[in-house]
């Protein structure tokens, strides 16, 4: 168990719908992470905030939006869903952004269908 | 963030000791090297971080050259669960502090 909670683990929508995905980071750690997992591809990092501001941006599109609360958990927004946003999707935790600390804990993932 | 370079797959059998190479020519000096394992349908997770010459923990070993533009990554004695998906990622802490994740290396242990 890597302390990093993710809900809904799995979660089947329509096209065209909105959907919100939870991330609960690892206590104490004020780095979240978003990644997209699609079958048999790479992760691809999707954004990033540090103790609730956004900090980095990867290949997000315009339709998923994402933010970190006071409490540190984290939720990704995706909107007008199409059939290839069908994907795992992954937040990760760490404590720091530079030097030791900084290695990033996964949680299990949701499984985003959209049909 | 300083770009790496590793084998794409490699294949091994059980009880062999297994070393996966890094390179990353580009390494700040402030920049950590850190390995994760994938397993199919779940997250990475985190196996070791190291900045200078050798790391070990309880699954794995990091051998990092003077130089620091390549790094080794040892398992000793792998088993079939070991056959996962292994990245080395380098500047985890840079400026942006964010995680880029390469294609990593496929790694096949056979019985």
């Amino acid at each position: 168990d890597s302390g990093v909670t993710q809900t809904p683990k799995h979660l089947i929508t329509a096209t065209g719908q909105r959907v919100t995905l939870r991330c609960s980071p690892r206590s104490g750690d004020l780095s979240v992470y978003w990644y997209q997992q699609s079958l048999d591809q790479g992760l691809q990092f999707l954004i990033q905030y540090y103790n609730g501001e956004e900090r980095a941006k990867g290949n997000i599109l315009e339709r998923f939006s994402a933010q970190q609360f006071p409490d540190l958990h984290s939720e990704l927004n995706l909107s007008s869903l199409e059939l290839g946003d069908s994907a795992l999707y992954f937040c990760a935790s760490s404590a720091s952004l530079q030097g030791k600390d900084t290695e990033a804990f996964f949680g299990q993932g949701t499984r985003l269908t959209v049909v | 963030l300083a770009k790496t370079t590793q084998p794409i797959s490699m294949d091994s059998y059980e009880g062999q000791e297994v070393n996966i190479t890094c390179s990353h020519n580009n390494i700040a000096t402030n920049d950590y090297i850190t390995w994760y394992q994938q397993f199919p349908s779940q997250g990475p997770r985190f196996i070791i971080q190291g900045y200078k010459t050798k790391v070990t923990n309880e699954v794995a070993s990091l051998f990092i050259p003077a130089d620091r533009k390549s790094s080794t990554l040892s398992l000793p004695r792998v088993s079939l669960s070991d056959t996962a998906v292994y990245y080395c990622l380098v500047g985890v802490g840079g400026s942006q502090g964010n995680l880029i994740f390469g294609k990593g290396t496929k790694l096949s242990v056979k019985p």
